[in-house]
């Protein structure tokens, strides 16, 4: 069966710091990936999304970049971390056939201080 | 444009009670829908989905889905709300565009269940 892993579980940065988000999927071969924000009392933002390896779409511009480095790892990462940056961040597969469900991780909480 | 709202940001029912959540969306051409329930500081769980064929959907923990193209719905039911169904709930579109499986979601809905 498939699994998909975040982490850190829970992150507390300073503003102006990097930040590394790592997202890994298993048992499964070349899923579709998503970076999700969710903010306080809001819905789901999708970030990023990426259909293969170097393959990136970015849905908003930001502080923010994704990268995909190998077939099932899919990093967020910033240089420069802002207060708005805090929230929850789901990562997210889905096969990669088309008009399919994802499959959520368990999320990251992020704290910018 | 296409669009996914979900009426009331918090619902709140008796346990036992019936459990409604709205869902609609806004596209001409009927879409995959589903919904999705995360509880506090966790992912998002799949409950159940639409795709082609019977309008009315079951899925996990007893709750159901109709798809009503005619008022372009997507309603979260459950007969008798338990204390565990407490958590918030999201609507979540595929339209037919793009690549990948994109997923519009709505600001979700919150379920309180008391006793």
């Amino acid at each position: 069966s498939q699994t998909i892993h975040q982490w850190p579980a829970t992150l507390v940065q300073p503003v102006g710091s990097p930040l590394s988000l790592e997202c890994t999927v298993e048992g499964t071969s070349n899923p579709n990936l998503y970076w999700y924000r969710q903010a306080a009392g809001r819905g789901l933002q999708l970030l990023f999304y990426s259909v293969g390896i170097g393959q990136i779409s970015s849905e908003v511009p930001q502080n923010l970049s994704a990268s995909r480095p190998q077939d099932r790892q899919f990093i967020l990462s910033s240089k420069k971390l802002l207060l708005s940056d805090s929230g929850f961040y789901l990562c997210a597969w889905s096969p990669p056939i088309a008009r399919n469900e994802q499959y959520f991780g368990p999320g990251t909480r992020l704290t910018v201080t | 444009a296409q669009s996914v709202t979900q009426l009331g940001s918090h619902v709140s029912v008796s346990e036992g009670a019936l459990v409604l959540l709205r869902c609609n969306y806004s596209s001409s051409v009927p879409p995959y829908l589903f919904w999705y329930v995360q509880y506090p500081n966790q992912g998002l769980q799949l409950l159940l989905k639409y795709t082609t064929g019977a309008t009315l959907v079951k899925g996990i923990n007893g709750f159901e889905a109709e798809f009503k193209k005619s008022e372009t719905s997507f309603h979260l039911t459950k007969p008798s709300a338990h204390m565990s169904d407490a958590a918030e709930y999201f609507c979540a579109v595929k339209f037919y565009t793009g690549t990948a499986s994109k997923l519009t979601f709505g600001t979700g809905t919150r379920l309180q269940v008391t006793l």
